[in-house]
């Protein structure tokens, strides 16, 4: 079974400063990858997806992920982060099985703070 | 854009009581998903459908179920609802392909006194 760690529950991080949030994930072959991003009070978002080829992913919002097999890591970044960046963010990863128990696993979520 | 809709923002319900929680997607979406968030604790997939009248068990099952009469709407129930079910609730739904992501509805938060 596939599972996800996001090593980090909150993160602070003063506005205009870059940004990493970490991910990690354990599959067997090579596994559907995927951030999403939920401010207070709201649905989860959609971020960025990776499934093949390059493994530098662009998503929405000025955000990135890169998929490092050797590590098992997807990690995210944003090169200069904004006070509408705070919210919680989470990584997913999905598998394909043989039957229908297709879906998204996802990690706890990391909640990322910005200060002035 | 795919919208899913989820009829409450807020519910505030008492104990025992049998709770409805609905959802409906616009986009003739296969597969939709109730999930239940907490704190600490992430996201847990309580029910999967993946056509219509199917429904499949996710991880935390135990005190629902769930109903998919039509495609683009599937309820979650509580039989008996109980205080260990106050909970932010996510309906989701994907496409043909489960893998292309996800789309969220924006919650339900439940209290149960």
């Amino acid at each position: 079974a596939q599972s996800v760690t996001q090593p980090d529950i909150h993160i602070t991080v003063s506005e205009g400063a870059s940004l990493e949030l970490r991910c990690n994930y354990s599959y067997g072959a090579t596994p559907y990858l995927f951030w999403y991003v939920q401010s207070p009070g709201q649905g989860l978002q959609l971020l960025l997806k990776y499934f093949s080829g390059d493994t530098l992913v662009q998503g929405i919002k000025g955000f990135e992920a890169e998929f490092k097999r050797s590590q098992s890591s997807f990690n995210l970044r944003k090169p200069s982060v904004h006070w509408s960046d705070a919210a919680e963010y989470f990584c997913a990863v999905g598998a394909r099985s043989g039957g229908g128990a297709d879906g998204l696993t996802f990690g706890k979520g990391t909640h990322l703070i910005i200060q002035p | 854009d795919v919208k899913v809709t989820q009829s409450s923002r807020y519910l505030v319900k008492r104990t025992g009581e049998k709770v409805f929680l609905e959802c409906v997607q616009d986009m003739d979406h296969e597969n939709m998903f109730w999930y239940r968030q907490d704190p600490g604790l992430g996201l847990r997939l309580i029910y999967f459908s993946y056509d219509v009248k199917m429904k499949e068990k996710g991880d935390i099952p135990e005190g629902y179920s769930v109903s998919r009469e039509k495609k683009e709407r599937f309820s979650l129930i509580l039989e008996s609802a109980s205080t260990n079910q106050t909970s932010m609730y996510l309906c989701a739904s994907s496409g043909t392909d489960r893998l292309d992501g996800y789309t969220f509805g924006s919650g339900t938060r439940l209290t149960v006194v």
